[in-house]
């Protein structure tokens, strides 16, 4: 069945690093969501892309999806202490249901 | 609007008790889901219902039953509780399935002792 994979899970970075996680799939995707879970709390949807080589930006996040639809990244500019949390992907091929990564935990040093 | 709420917050059952979720959404989403999440193992997807009076299994159906009661409420039933089950469960809706983004409520804490 589909697989969407996050390596590593955790990551550490010092405020004002820059951080960057990828996320692969074993098949092509029709769609890739992003979800940020602050701890303690639940899932947030945070962008969807679609298209070959989607780029979009939120303030300092930017997400990609891979020319090939079988990867993603999330790339934070200058990290703040409120970037803490764990990020998911979630990807979902034509005619399959929507498949979490397991997640990446992000912890920032002040 | 509330979003998707859940009751109760938090729970303890005793191996072999039984106990219902209840989750519901105020958004007139077509698909509601249910999620374990363990440490490590990320969103497990329990079941779900990708419209009102359907329902199927997903990854981790096993010690499970659900009802979708009308388009705004989906409950999660655990028959006969294990340890193996303690756990967050997340209920979450979405437009329709798949491709349109899952809104999530705020979670149980299970225990099973």
């Amino acid at each position: 069945g589909q697989q969407v994979m996050q390596i590593p899970q955790y990551q550490h970075v010092q405020e004002g690093e820059d951080f960057t996680t990828y996320c692969n799939s074993s098949t092509t995707l029709s769609n890739i969501q992003w979800y940020k879970q602050r701890p303690g709390g639940h899932p947030v949807f945070l962008i969807q892309l679609v298209k070959s080589g989607e780029v979009k930006k939120q303030k300092r996040l930017t997400f990609q999806f891979g020319e090939a639809k079988k990867n993603s990244s999330l790339h934070i500019t200058a990290t703040q202490t409120t970037d803490v949390g764990t990020y998911f992907c979630a990807g979902s091929g034509a005619n399959s249901k929507l498949t979490f990564g397991k997640g990446i935990t992000l912890s920032v040093r002040p | 609007n509330a979003g998707v709420t859940q009751t109760p917050k938090f729970q303890v059952l005793k191996t072999g008790q039984s106990m219902t979720l209840q989750c519901a959404q105020d958004m007139n989403h077509n698909s509601m889901y249910w999620y374990r999440q363990d440490p490590g193992m990320g969103l497990r997807l329990i079941y779900y219902s990708a419209s009102e009076g359907t329902t199927d299994k997903g990854e981790v159906p096993n010690g499970y039953n659900v009802s979708r009661l009308n388009k705004r409420e989906f409950s999660l039933r655990l028959e006969s509780a294990a340890p193996s089950q303690t756990s967050v469960y997340f209920c979450a809706s979405s437009r329709d399935r798949d491709s349109y983004e899952q809104y999530f409520g705020p979670g149980t804490r299970l225990t099973v002792t």
